[in-house]
């Protein structure tokens, strides 16, 4: 299995530029979902879905757009690239049980630096 | 609304000692709480759960407390190694769909 699995790893954008990140996971979980990381300031949900053709709006989802046409499939779209979106973007996967909770399992990120 | 401490300082302790870390959180207790990893460049992975009615797990090297009295979880690290080096994130999960993630802290393991 290769888990979860985002691309690309790096990008740089200029200001007003669109662009997907793209992230597929091959565990079958019904949850998936995109934070982001900044100094100081923990993981925030962007957009998150609890399957395919469902998706709502995390804490942070002004600028990015998402898509689950597919279980295995969860893109995110930035609209018009700002400074402000610079930053580490997490995909994740996810499964609830009652005995595990909602346990969450993490691509290995992309950073994206907007000038 | 719900927040999540954790001590932004790094932790820096001597190979073979406990490291001890804390996780607290204000108004409801969650019915999980979780522990992550997070190595330098790389995302978070899942360590440990404990569960709202759970006083203790225990995982090998690691251990987890949570007090719901106190409003903490303390994560342990017996005999702790060069390689436990890392940022360890602690999540509160409600039940639904969302985590709620705090910020992490840094811990440093040296010979």
């Amino acid at each position: 299995n290769a888990g979860v699995t985002q691309t690309p790893k790096f990008q740089v954008l200029k200001t007003g530029q669109s662009m997907t990140l793209q992230c597929a996971q091959d565990m079958n979980h019904e949850y998936m979902s995109w934070y982001r990381q900044d100094p100081g300031m923990g993981l925030r949900l962007i957009h998150y879905s609890v399957g395919a053709g469902i998706t709502d709006q995390g804490e942070v989802p002004n600028g990015y757009n998402v898509s689950r046409s597919t279980t295995e499939d969860f893109p995110l779209r930035l609209l018009s690239a700002a400074p402000s979106q610079t930053s580490v973007y997490f995909c994740a996967s996810s499964y609830r049980t009652p005995s595990s909770g909602n346990t969450i399992y993490f691509g290995e990120g992309s950073w994206l630096t907007v000038v | 609304s719900q927040k999540i401490e954790q001590n932004s300082e790094a932790l820096n302790i001597q190979e073979g000692k406990t490291a001890t870390l804390t996780c607290n959180y204000t108004n409801y207790s969650p019915a999980y709480l979780q522990w992550y990893r997070q190595d330098p460049g790389r995302g978070p992975v899942f360590l440990l759960l404990i569960r709202e009615n759970e006083k203790e797990k225990r995982k090998e090297r690691l251990k987890v407390t949570f007090d719901t009295t106190l409003k903490q979880s303390l994560f342990h690290i017996t005999a702790s190694q060069p390689a436990d080096s890392a940022t360890y994130l602690c999540a509160l999960d409600y039940g639904t769909d969302k985590l709620i993630f705090g910020t992490g802290t840094r811990l440093q393991v040296f010979p």
